[in-house]
């Protein structure tokens, strides 16, 4: 199984900030990762896919990119609904598989 | 709108003769195209894939956590997707959300573009 470790676990940031999330892959593969956003109570909300694709409706603050088995998410600009949980999830091989989640703290 | 609404969570004990049914009705696209998962949550903890469905339900996939324990299983007419969990753990202790695949190719991709909120599931004593 492909392992995601993410980082940081939680950070705090004071809205306008700019704030990166890093998700490692345990091996090599393609563009077929996805970042998800959860609210506490909500239902995951699906950003980016493809690495760098951003769903339809999703503010252009938040961007995906990826060096090596690097892939990260950064948002731009932070915003008072973006303080949340995100989640990265590779789906390249199977089983898919999720990072540990990040959760994004208002300072 | 597309909707994802969980249902059939609940309290139950551990053990052989444990299990529980989880539904999932689908709304605002066409259910029978694409390919269906259950995703869980442990209380405060991340997201752990369970299983997938292909879009007639002629494929299934599951986590080595759960093979031989839980069905996933759907039924295009009624626009419904399953989950029949049998001899429970407490580790299976969890909220279930069902999400919808990205492509409507029939076979998963296992990116999700749609989940629902979730049910929550105990296992206890």
């Amino acid at each position: 199984d492909i392992q995601m470790t993410q980082s940081p676990s939680s950070l705090s940031a004071s809205v306008g900030d700019r704030v990166t999330i890093t998700c490692r892959a345990s091996q090599a593969f393609g563009n077929w990762l996805a970042w998800y956003q959860q609210k506490p109570g909500g239902a995951p909300k699906s950003l980016i896919y493809g690495t760098s694709t951003l769903e339809s409706g999703v503010p252009s603050r938040f961007s995906g990119s990826a060096s090596g088995t690097d892939f990260s998410l950064t948002i731009n600009n932070l915003q008072p609904e973006d303080f949340a949980t995100y989640y990265c999830q590779q789906y390249n091989s199977f089983p898919p598989t999720f990072g540990g989640g990040t959760k994004v703290e208002i300072k | 709108e597309v909707q994802l609404l969980e249902s059939g969570g609940d309290l139950i004990q551990p053990g052989p003769g444990g299990s529980l049914r989880l539904s999932c009705a689908a709304s605002g696209f066409t259910f029978s195209t694409y390919a269906m998962t259950w995703v869980r949550q442990a209380p405060g903890k991340g997201l752990e894939w369970v299983s997938t469905i292909s879009s007639s339900g002629d494929r299934t996939y599951y986590a080595d956590s759960v093979k031989g324990r839980f069905t996933i299983s759907r039924d295009n007419s009624k626009n419904t997707l399953y989950l029949q969990m049998s001899s429970l753990r407490v580790e299976d202790t969890a909220l279930y959300h069902c999400a919808k695949d990205w492509l409507g190719s029939g076979a998963p991709i296992y990116y999700m573009d749609v989940w629902g909120k979730g049910t929550t599931v105990t296992v206890s004593s």
